[in-house]
């Protein structure tokens, strides 16, 4: 298994270009979810999904686009891209719920770091 | 104030030495979950723990919700223990809150 996969590693991009984060995971993974990390604070979280077709907002949604068709694939638009995007992007998937239960772990992809001009 | 506290936010020991690190929140949880981010940036999920204790090699996780506390034992630290160390909880099924982390340095 590639396990969570991420696309690109970097990206440089100017003030109100947009532009597509890709996430793909090959464990069939129910939840996943889109993180953020900002020098000095904890992750945050933008958008999640909990199977192909349903997403949801997260603690910092606006400025981003998330759509989930198939369940491999959770991919973040940046519509008008501004440097308070700029920033370290995670992609994250489980099976299950984060809240106990089973014991789901949470795998992360390797991040897409993003500069915004 | 943060909703997840940890302590200390650096930490710099010799190798050998008993590690902990602690976390504490403020809200009702589901679950608590502590991760391990490497210096390359790279995050693994290391315990979600609901009570009690876990343990997995050398490193040692507990909670006590009646405290709302959790710590991160490492015995034994190595130099390849040195990461950031994060706790987050869970208050509901779908979301994390997210500690601002600890970073671990092991001197050999």
């Amino acid at each position: 298994n590639a396990g969570v996969t991420q696309t690109p590693k970097f990206q440089v991009l100017k003030t109100g270009q947009s532009m597509t984060l890709q996430c793909a995971q090959d464990m069939n993974h129910e939840y996943m979810s889109w993180y953020r990390q900002d020098p000095g604070m904890g992750l945050r979280l933008i958008h999640y999904s909990v199977g192909a077709g349903i997403t949801d907002q997260g603690e910092v949604p606006n400025g981003y686009n998330v759509s989930r068709s198939t369940t491999e694939d959770f991919p973040l638009r940046l519509l008008s891209a501004a440097p308070s995007q700029t920033s370290v992007y995670f992609c994250a998937s489980s099976y299950g719920t984060l809240a106990g239960g089973t014991g789901e772990t949470q795998y992360f992809g390797p991040g897409t770091r993003l500069l915004v001009l | 104030k943060n909703e997840v506290e940890q302590s200390p936010q650096n930490l710099t020991a010799q190798e050998g030495e008993f590690i902990t690190i602690n976390c504490s929140y403020s809200v009702g949880i589901s679950a608590l979950h502590w991760l391990q981010q490497h210096p390359g940036g790279g995050i693994v999920s290391l315990f979600m723990l609901s009570s009690g204790k876990k343990k997995h090699g050398r490193l040692i996780a507990t909670i006590n919700i009646q405290e709302k506390h959790s710590s991160l034992h490492i015995t034994a630290s190595h130099p390849r223990d040195s990461a950031v160390y994060i706790c987050a909880v869970s208050p509901s099924n779908y979301q994390l809150i997210w500690g601002a982390g600890t970073k671990l340095i092991i001197k050999p």
